[in-house]
């Protein structure tokens, strides 16, 4: 089965240029999550989408982020204009709302804004 | 706010060193508490959800137990193989689905 398809793996760019991160949920989940990695913060949630509707964009960091789900096969995180900060790996996870299934997540896009 | 707190940070232990993890939470309201193994360059691979105190799962040389404070990961004889970063995180049972997570304990093991 396929798992949870992030892109790019690796992106290496230069402040103020724009992001964009793109994810492809596991066929049939209705949820899918984005998640920030840090040495310092840990995993932390940017914000989680249900069928396709953004439910909760409190982890958000600032109008530079901004996240989209136009379909239930894609989501996309873009950060503009890009800063050092928001150097960390960034990780999609899907999961079926309705049930007891655990979040999966996929290998994620490890961001280094220079 | 929901909180998880994991202890130990790192922990070393030779194979076949049997030990348990921790992992302490507060929330209002539990859902289900999710265990996670990283490796790196990996996101993290579910293991176990447990759901009310008292549950334990069990998957190979980890078990994992929950009490309405904390959960623990015990690791019977490990290998080195099981050298990984282990999170926890806890989902609320209405509201917010998204999981918050501690901040994990990397666990080598040495053969």
């Amino acid at each position: 089965d396929a798992g949870v398809i992030q892109s790019p793996r690796h992106e290496v760019t230069e402040m103020g240029q724009e992001v964009t991160l793109r994810c492809k949920p596991i066929s049939g989940h209705n949820s899918l999550f984005w998640y920030r990695q840090t040495m310092m913060r840990g995993l932390e949630l940017l914000i989680y989408f249900n069928n396709n509707v953004p439910i909760d964009d409190s982890g958000m960091p600032e109008d530079r982020f901004s996240a989209k789900m136009p379909n239930a096969s894609f989501s996309t995180l873009k950060i503009q204009p890009s800063e050092p900060r928001d150097s960390a790996v960034y990780f999609c996870a899907s999961s079926m709302f309705q049930s007891n299934q655990p979040q999966h997540f996929g290998d994620g896009t490890r961001l280094s804004i220079l | 706010e929901d909180q998880v707190t994991q202890s130990p940070e790192a922990l070393r232990l030779q194979e076949g060193e049997s030990s348990s993890l921790n992992c302490s939470y507060t929330v209002s309201g539990l859902r289900g508490l999710f265990w996670y193994r990283q490796d790196p360059g990996k996101g993290p691979e579910f293991l176990f959800t447990l759901y009310s105190a008292g549950e334990e799962k069990e998957k190979e040389r980890l078990k994992a137990t929950l009490t309405k404070k904390e959960s623990f990961l015990h690791i019977t004889a490990p290998k080195p193989e099981d050298s990984a970063t282990y999170l926890c995180a806890v989902q609320r049972d209405t509201g917010r689905r998204a999981l918050t997570f501690g901040s994990g304990t990397r666990l080598q093991v040495q053969p």
